[in-house]
Parts: C-alpha cells; structure tokens; sequence
C-alpha cells in the first residue's frame, strides 16, 4: 500500500495566484481529511469528507479555500487568490470509519 | 473551548532510558484517543491508540495509559532510540464525530 500520496510536495507562488493541492487517500479509506499545519497554529483541520461528501468545513479559514472530492480516490484544496497567510504544510490524511487516520506526507506552500 | 493539550513543550532523555510523554485533555465526552510521531519534513505517523472502554493498551515498545478520571493520557516509550526523536502530538475523537482535535506536540530528544 503506497499510503496517502500528496503533491506536489512542494508549491511557490506567487500571491494573488491560484493554488491547487491535490491528494489521493488511501484505497478503501471512506473517510478523508484536509489538515493545515504551522508553527503558530499546529495542526488545524480545514475540512473532512465521509463517502465523498463533505461533513465539516468549519475550518476553511476564507472563502477563497474549496475543497472537492469528485470520487473515492481523488480530493483538491484550491486558494484562489493566495495570500502569504496562506504559507504553511497542508496535509491529507485518510481513515476508514475513522479510526486510525493516516497522513500524507504534506504540500510545503510559499506564497510570496 | 474544549482543546487538547500538553504539558511540557520539550523532553530530553538519555538513549536506553524510558520516556515518558503526558497529555492532558479537557473534552470529558471524547472516547477515542491517538498518539502521532512527527519526524522533520514529514507528515504525522500512527502510533498508537486507545478507546476509553480501556485504560492501558500495549505495542512495541509502546504504551498507552489514560486516566478518565482526571482526563490525562500518556504515551511511554521503553528504551529510547535515537530515532524516536521527534515531535508527538496526542489526538483525540467524540463518538459519531469523527474529526481529529490534535495538542500542540511536545519535542522528544533522545541524548546519545
């Protein structure tokens, strides 16, 4: 199993531009987690999915974040317009019945 | 608001010697808890977890303790290695509510 695949592992840009993160959970997962991580803030959740429906957005800071989650395999979170704000690790993290989630190993964004 | 949290920001422990990482949390109602360890540059790793229907559970070199009563968990390590340093955070969930609420991570440093 290849785990929770992220890219890409690391994004510059510049801001005002469109960034787009992309994840593949874990095959079987039902469940599937969007996590943004800096120093000031640690590790907050932005958004979760069951079944490819999102639950909770009460995280998503701003409404210049979406997230969609088209099928089983496949999840995007966008920022459009980035800020520098908007600079930190961004995770994906997979579970089934939600336990036990499992991370990817995260987009690094620098938006300048 | 309820949160999770911990006590002390860094430990350092002589390699060979058992570890001893604490957790307090304050939301009563959770019933399921987990341990992450954080290497640099990498996303959160699963380490272990408990439900509250226990109160002790056993890995490798691994254990979890969780006191309900006055809502504290801790994650022992049984003869540190260097390369269990890193950052571990404790997590914990609420019963249908399958969305994680993690501590702000206490930095291990394993002394050769």
């Amino acid at each position: 199993d290849a785990g929770v695949i992220q890219s890409p592992r690391h994004e510059v840009t510049e801001m005002g531009q469109e960034v787009t993160l992309r994840c593949k959970p874990i095959s079987g997962h039902d469940y599937l987690f969007w996590y943004r991580q800096t120093m000031m803030r640690g590790l907050e959740l932005l958004i979760y999915f069951n079944n490819n429906v999102p639950i909770d957005d009460s995280g998503m800071p701003e409404d210049r974040f979406s997230a969609k989650m088209p099928n089983a395999s496949f999840s995007t979170l966008k920022i459009q317009p980035s800020e520098p704000r908007d600079s930190a690790v961004y995770f994906c993290a997979s579970s089934l019945a939600g336990l036990r989630d499992f991370f990817g190993q995260g987009t690094r964004l620098t938006v300048v | 608001g309820e949160s999770v949290g911990l006590h002390l920001p860094t430990l350092s422990v002589q390699e060979g010697d058992n570890s001893i990482i604490n957790c307090a949390y304050s939301n009563s109602a959770s019933d399921y808890f987990i341990w992450y360890k954080q290497e640099s540059g990498k996303g959160p790793q699963f380490i272990i977890d408990i439900r509250s229907n226990m109160d002790k559970r056993q890995g490798q070199r691994v254990t979890v303790l969780l006191n309900k009563t006055v809502k504290h968990l801790s994650l022992q390590i049984a003869a540190t290695q260097p390369g269990d340093s890193a950052v571990y955070f404790c997590a914990e969930k609420t019963g249908a509510n399958s969305k994680l609420t993690f501590g702000k991570g206490i930095t291990l440093s394993v002394r050769p």
